[in-house]
């Protein structure tokens, strides 16, 4: 079993839609969860982070983490074609950055 | 600002030839990372630098090699390519492992290398 799991999708979904993105894990020490995005040829860029569980919202964006279930997702509300990119999720037990452990992404396709 | 540059953007490359993928950063930043980027198997880590004259090995070390002489350039060297180390090749940086500060990861463009 992988150590992060996340559905590669593709998913695409109509403009104004929400999305739901999701990824799970086995390690119970991770502590850090952040979600990346990544647009086509770029390097990826963080979108949102979370320490420990609960909830965190920055504009359309709501990252929640589920330490009991290791379960981590990122909503958008009203998606629009520019969030059309690859979501990648990571997480790590600590703040070092060699920790870091990416999931595989997610291809989202907002479709005007 | 140009943060993390990364050099070539994409190359094709002879199996059994060497070759150095270039980044520099202009953040200040003290720690650096090489990862690569596979389908299906998102970014693994090859090699890192917590600050200037000292590296490490992530998840995927064999057949590269780095040095870290400065703060800001990181190059990643590969002694003899292999085909399957044809990937895309990102570079990134973060301002410290300091615990109690969120340590962001600043990623490259990246560079695309296929070796045949």
């Amino acid at each position: 079993q992988k150590e992060v799991e996340q559905d590669p999708g593709p998913l695409s979904v109509p403009e104004g839609a929400i999305v739901s993105l999701n990824c799970t894990y086995s390690n119970s020490a991770f502590q850090y969860f952040m979600w990346y995005r990544q647009y086509s040829r770029k390097g990826p860029e963080l979108l949102m982070y979370t320490y420990s569980s609960g909830n965190k919202e920055d504009g359309r964006f709501t990252a929640q983490v589920d330490k009991s279930s290791k379960y981590i997702s990122l909503f958008i509300r009203d998606s629009q074609p520019s969030d059309s990119a690859t979501y990648l999720c990571a997480m790590s037990r600590d703040n070092y950055g060699q920790n870091f452990v990416f999931g595989p992404g997610t291809r989202l396709s907002v479709l005007p | 600002t140009a943060g993390i540059t990364q050099a070539p953007t994409s190359q094709i490359l002879a199996a059994g030839r060497s070759m150095t993928l270039r980044c520099t950063q202009d953040m200040r930043h003290n720690a650096m990372y090489w990862y690569r980027q596979d389908l299906g198997l998102g970014l693994r880590l090859i090699h890192y630098s917590n600050t200037a004259g000292t590296t490490g090995k992530g998840e995927v070390p064999d057949g590269y090699s780095v040095s870290r002489a400065n703060t800001d350039d990181f190059p990643l060297t590969l002694a003899s390519a292999v085909p399957s180390q044809t990937s895309v090749y990102f570079c990134a940086s973060s301002v410290s492992t300091g615990i109690g500060s969120y340590n962001e990861q600043f990623f490259g463009p990246g560079t695309r290398l296929t070796v045949l």
